[in-house]
């Protein structure tokens, strides 16, 4: 089956420590997004790419970090500078040039910061 | 940058009854409005989508309307069932990138 696979699910960090968050896709999809959301409010973007070895801030990308070297790959590393970390992470991807197409989810992460 | 605002930010409804949640949206560019559903702990799901060159779309008991004059869409869900309690969010992406920009979410529930 095709989709986007986020792992894993629940993710704990202590404070000042680094994550990274996986999410891949096996859809051939070239565009993925990075989105967060907490409780009670929308998706907020983080970061996008649209194709490989290329990606963009988004409108909250402080203290985040990602990489594009595979296409089906497009993993978030969460650093130490991101002062509120607390949050579900949703990742995204849709065929790139077409503006009009479905975006697909992944299950999400949730990260709690102990 | 697109800015969407979506209302309420809660909705409660009796079985049968129709719930109906509104957008707007700022960029005038803005061409392809998206609704998504999302259960507890999962990601969200597309519902319906409208692209800006069509006023109304159906799918059984799920309707959205566009006006692109108003810079409003709206989700219109009829007979509404248990199973239809979610979070709601709507969406817009405007002509000039591959951007979603997502509503705050409504949180609907449908009482038995």
């Amino acid at each position: 089956d095709g989709g986007i696979t986020q792992s894993p699910k629940y993710l704990f960090r202590k404070e000042g420590q680094n994550v990274t968050l996986s999410c891949e896709q096996n859809l051939n999809h070239d565009a993925m997004y990075w989105y967060r959301q907490d409780p009670g409010q929308g998706l907020r973007l983080i970061y996008y790419s649209q194709i490989v070895n290329d990606f963009q801030k988004g409108d909250i990308a402080e203290g985040y970090s990602v990489s594009r070297e595979k296409k089906e790959s497009f993993p978030l590393t969460v650093t130490s500078a991101q002062k509120n970390p607390t949050a579900f992470y949703l990742c995204a991807s849709t065929p790139t040039g077409r503006v009009d197409t479905e975006a697909f989810f992944g299950q999400g992460t949730r990260l709690t910061v102990v | 940058g697109e800015n969407v605002e979506q209302h309420p930010s809660t909705l409660s409804v009796q079985e049968g009854d129709s719930a109906v949640i509104k957008c707007t949206y700022s960029d005038s560019a803005s061409n392809y409005f998206p609704w998504y559903k999302q259960e507890l702990g999962k990601g969200p799901q597309l519902i319906i989508d409208i692209r800006s060159n069509v006023g109304e779309k159906k799918d059984q008991r799920i309707a959205v309307t566009l006006n692109k004059t108003a810079k409003h869409f709206s989700l219109h869900i009829t007979e509404t069932q248990p199973e239809d309690s979610a979070v709601y969010f709507c969406a817009a992406r405007g002509a000039a990138g591959n951007k979603l920009t997502f509503g705050g979410g409504t949180r609907v529930l449908v009482k038995p």
